[in-house]
This record gives structure tokens, C-alpha cells and sequence, in this order.
């Protein structure tokens, strides 16, 4: 069965650097997205992507968020200058189609800011 | 942002019982609701999904019934399994958006043998 990979599977930085969390989609998928769960709470909505470009993003994807598809292919989140409530599981999340309510998750990339 | 809940946040059910998981929502113009299941260390996995023009969708022993005019769903597990051992988050969705997705605080379940 296809699966969203992310890489790496677990990440720890300093606070104030930059972290870059990496995602493959699913081939033909067209609808991408970023989860997030902090340690003990829901997982919540950061953003999502469609036809290069974002479609939504939460209150909680701010200046220091960024998304992109630079070569068509990984699907990248950046943060900028991450900070201690930065750190929790960060899952990409792909879709085939608008109709297609088939949301496949990512394994998830552990992000630990110390 | 409670348009989401999930009030139990555990429940135990010894194997060959059923299991039944709950979840409220606030938010009336939900019309796309979604079960996930969630192992540690893994990312969420796709179970059952039920569209607000039904009230109760199966698939195989997992069965998702929803009741609109109470903004209430429950899946529901027979015979539960000792595999079946895992987080289990109710999410909803608008189909008008382009798709975000809701989530509840999640259900642990424990079946024993």
C-alpha cells in the first residue's frame, strides 16, 4: 500500500535554529497537509497545500512557518527560529483528490527543541 | 477550538466484547466524519468514515453509527481484539473547505485477553 514518508523521524535543535521537516507524498496526490500533536493534546491543523500554493492555515502557522514543493516531488515545512512549544510530533498528511475524503498520514517526525 | 470531543479518555474491554468509542461535535456544518487509529510511534491510520446523509456505516467489525440532531457519533468494535489496542481519534471535516480536519483528544483502548 502507498505511504507518505518523512524524514527525519526524529529531530533535536537548539531553540532560535531552523529546522526543516521533510515529507514524500504519495505520487498521485494533490491535496497536502501538515498535522501537529503536542505531547498529551489533540493533533491540530498547521496548514495545507494545493497547486503549489496554500489553500488554509491555522492561527498557530505564523511568520515563522513555511511550506513548499520545490522540485514537485518532497513536500518541505520549515520553521524558522523554532521555540520550546515547537516541540512535538509533526505528521504530513496527502490526499488524492478534493472528493477523495482518503487522508493518508505520515509516520511522523519527532521535533525536540531544547 | 472544542468543535471536537472525545469525553472518555480511556476505555478497557476485555477481548471478544464489544468496544464502543465516542465523540461529540459542535459545529453543525460538519458533514464528513472520520475514525483514525493511532500506535505509538506511528502516524495515524485510516478505520471507518461516515457522510452526514447516513447514519451508520460497517466495515468488517468496526461499525461508525451517527446521530445528527445530537451531534453524536460512536464506533463501535466487535468482536475487540487484543490488536485492537490503540489510540482512536474521531475527526471531523466541512466539505466546503478543502479538507481540514477536526480532531478529538483521542480514545486510549486496552482490550485484555
Amino acid at each position: 500500500e502507498p505511504e507518505v514518508t518523512q524524514t527525519p523521524s526524529h529531530q533535536v535543535t537548539q531553540m532560535g535554529q531552523e529546522v526543516i521537516l521533510r515529507c514524500v507524498p504519495i505520487s498521485n496526490h494533490l491535496y497536502f497537509y501538515w498535522y501537529r500533536q503536542i505531547l498529551g493534546q489533540k493533533v491540530e491543523f498547521l496548514v495545507s497545500f494545493y497547486n503549489n500554493e496554500i489553500s488554509e492555515k491555522s492561527e498557530i502557522f505564523d511568520d515563522q512557518f513555511s511550506v513548499e514543493r520545490p522540485d514537485g516531488s518532497n513536500f518541505t515545512l520549515k520553521i524558522r527560529s523554532t521555540k520550546l512549544e515547537d516541540s512535538a510530533m509533526y505528521f504530513c498528511v496527502t490526499r488524492k483528490t478534493e472528493a477523495n475524503y482518503g487522508y493518508t498520514f505520515g509516520s511522523g517526525t519527532r521535533l525536540t527543541v531544547v | 477550538d472544542q468543535q471536537v470531543k472525545q469525553n472518555s479518555p480511556s476505555l478497557s474491554v476485555q477481548e471478544g466484547r464489544i468496544s464502543i468509542l465516542n465523540c461529540d461535535y459542535t459545529n453543525s456544518m460538519f458533514d464528513y466524519f472520520l475514525w483514525y487509529k493511532k500506535y505509538p510511534a506511528e502516524g495515524p491510520t485510516f478505520l471507518i468514515s461516515i457522510s452526514s446523509i447516513k447514519d451508520k456505516n460497517e466495515d468488517g467489525r468496526f461499525t461508525v453509527f451517527l446521530n445528527k440532531s445530537a451531534k453524536h457519533l460512536s464506533l463501535h468494535i466487535v468482536p475487540s481484539q487484543p490488536g485492537d489496542s490503540a489510540v482512536y481519534f474521531c475527526a471531523a471535516t466541512r466539505g466546503s473547505t478543502l479538507g481540514r480536519l477536526y480532531f478529538g483528544r483521542g480514545t486510549q483502548l486496552t482490550v485484555w485477553p
